[in-house]
């Protein structure tokens, strides 16, 4: 069945530093990619999303490409503020199918 | 345009009790969906429901387990004679028809 893989946490950075979560995917089709964003206490919110190969989802500095040929949908930012401290999800989906989500990536940002 | 509400926040039952968890879908959505996230875990499907039908429960518990999506009023996920094991955070998720899904605050269920 399909399946989501995104890098073990967690994930300790300085506020300003360039982040990157790896998060590569297993699917037959043509799966949407999207990233969650989940702060402590709270449920899930849609960070950004692409729905075909080559395109870029970006939200709040937060960006990832749709990448085919390598079956990757990795999530970077510039420069990581301390508000930015939560986990995030890496999921797929086929039109109306459940979401099949990686098991997570902690962030901490310290100053 | 209020979001996805799910109520109660925070449930407490002892082994052997009910849980009924609820949850209102967006305006205008029609689908809903059911995960459950267990500590330290990411999220896994339980049951995908539109109006009065469920569409696939593939992640559900055959026993115990039981969801529904009445015409009118909330989608209700049932767990029956609750475990330990139970406990957990429940979230439930609506959609529009092909559109991305938004997520409740969820429901943390804990079973003494």
């Amino acid at each position: 069945g399909d399946s989501v893989t995104q890098m073990e946490g967690p994930v300790t950075l300085s506020e300003e530093a360039f982040l990157t979560i790896n998060c590569t995917y297993t699917a037959t089709g043509y799966p949407s990619l999207f990233w969650y964003v989940q702060y402590p206490g709270e449920g899930l919110q849609l960070l950004l999303k692409a729905t075909k190969a080559d395109d870029k989802g970006s939200n709040k500095g937060f960006e990832a490409t749709y990448r085919k040929e390598t079956t990757s949908f990795h999530l970077e930012k510039g420069s990581v503020q301390v508000s930015d401290s939560a986990v995030y999800f890496c999921a797929l989906s086929k039109g109306n199918t459940p979401l099949v989500f990686g098991k997570g990536t902690r962030l901490s940002v310290i100053a | 345009n209020a979001g996805v509400m799910q109520n109660p926040r925070h449930l407490v039952r002892r082994r052997g009790q009910e849980a009924r968890l609820r949850c209102s879908p967006m305006k205008g959505h029609s689908h809903v969906y059911w995960y459950r996230q267990l500590p330290e875990e990411g999220l896994k499907f339980m049951v995908y429901l539109q109006k009065e039908n469920i569409i696939d429960e593939s992640g559900m518990p055959k026993e115990r387990f039981s969801a529904e999506f009445p015409k009118e009023g909330p989608s209700i996920l049932r767990i029956q004679q609750v475990v330990r094991g139970d406990s957990a955070a429940y979230f439930c998720a609506s959609s529009r028809q092909y559109n991305e899904q938004f997520f409740g605050p969820g429901t943390r269920l804990t079973v003494l």
